[in-house]
């Protein structure tokens, strides 16, 4: 059975820019989260889709944002790109949204570098 | 506010040598605590939910333990292949799961 799988897995950026990141959840799962793991800062809570929804969103600012797709995929999208969003972004699928996340599956992430 | 602190950042032990790492929590009403593992440049890779104090749940030579304000993960004979960062995660009542910073664990033979 194929895991998360996420892309691109490497990717470099200027300031301002805009980017996109996918992620594709195991066969099934419904939930899609993001998370962003700065150097130093542990993994950050970006935004949670169910069933196509967006059901919850962390403390990041409205240039962070995304939408899940009929397939349950999900796209990261990030505008006006900043130094500090070098990062890497982690995609996680689950078969049980909130309240019951349970066990997260995560894809090997996505490493941004903005210069 | 919610909050989980992870102990000690980094820990260092030799192959056989048995210890303990920490995650204490503050947060309003525990739904779950979970502790996951990551290699470098991969994500996160599931190890255990824990839901109430006192409950246990073991895996090769992990063991976990939870009580009301902090939970351990105990490392029985360690060898190389369990150096990884270790992370260690709650879910608040209204279902957003917190990441501690986690504890890089080197194993040396």
């Amino acid at each position: 059975e194929a895991g998360v799988t996420q892309s691109p897995t490497h990717l470099i950026k200027t300031r301002g820019q805009q980017v996109t990141l996918r992620c594709s959840p195991i066969s099934g799962h419904t939930s899609v989260y993001w998370y962003q793991q700065a150097l130093g800062l542990g993994l950050q809570f970006l935004l949670w889709y169910d069933e196509g929804e967006e059901r919850n969103r962390g403390n990041f600012p409205p240039r962070f944002s995304g939408r899940q797709f009929p397939n349950y995929s999900s796209e990261l999208n990030v505008n006006a790109l900043e130094l500090e969003d070098s990062a890497l972004y982690l995609c996680a699928s689950s078969l049980d949204p909130a309240p019951a996340i349970g066990e997260l599956f995560f894809g090997e992430g996505s490493r941004l570098t903005v210069l | 506010e919610d909050q989980v602190t992870q102990s000690p950042e980094a820990l260092r032990l030799q192959e056989g040598e048995s210890s303990s790492l920490n995650c204490s929590y503050t947060v309003s009403g525990l739904r779950g605590l979970f502790w996951y593992r990551q290699d470098p440049g991969k994500g996160p890779e599931f190890l255990f939910t824990l839901y109430s104090a006192g409950e246990e749940k073991e895996k090769e030579r992990l063991k976990a333990t939870l009580t009301k304000k902090e939970s351990f993960l105990h490392i029985t004979a360690p060898k190389p292949e369990d150096s990884a960062t270790y992370l260690c995660a709650v879910q608040n009542q209204g279902g957003k799961l917190i990441f501690g910073q986690g504890t890089e664990l080197s194993v040396k033979p």
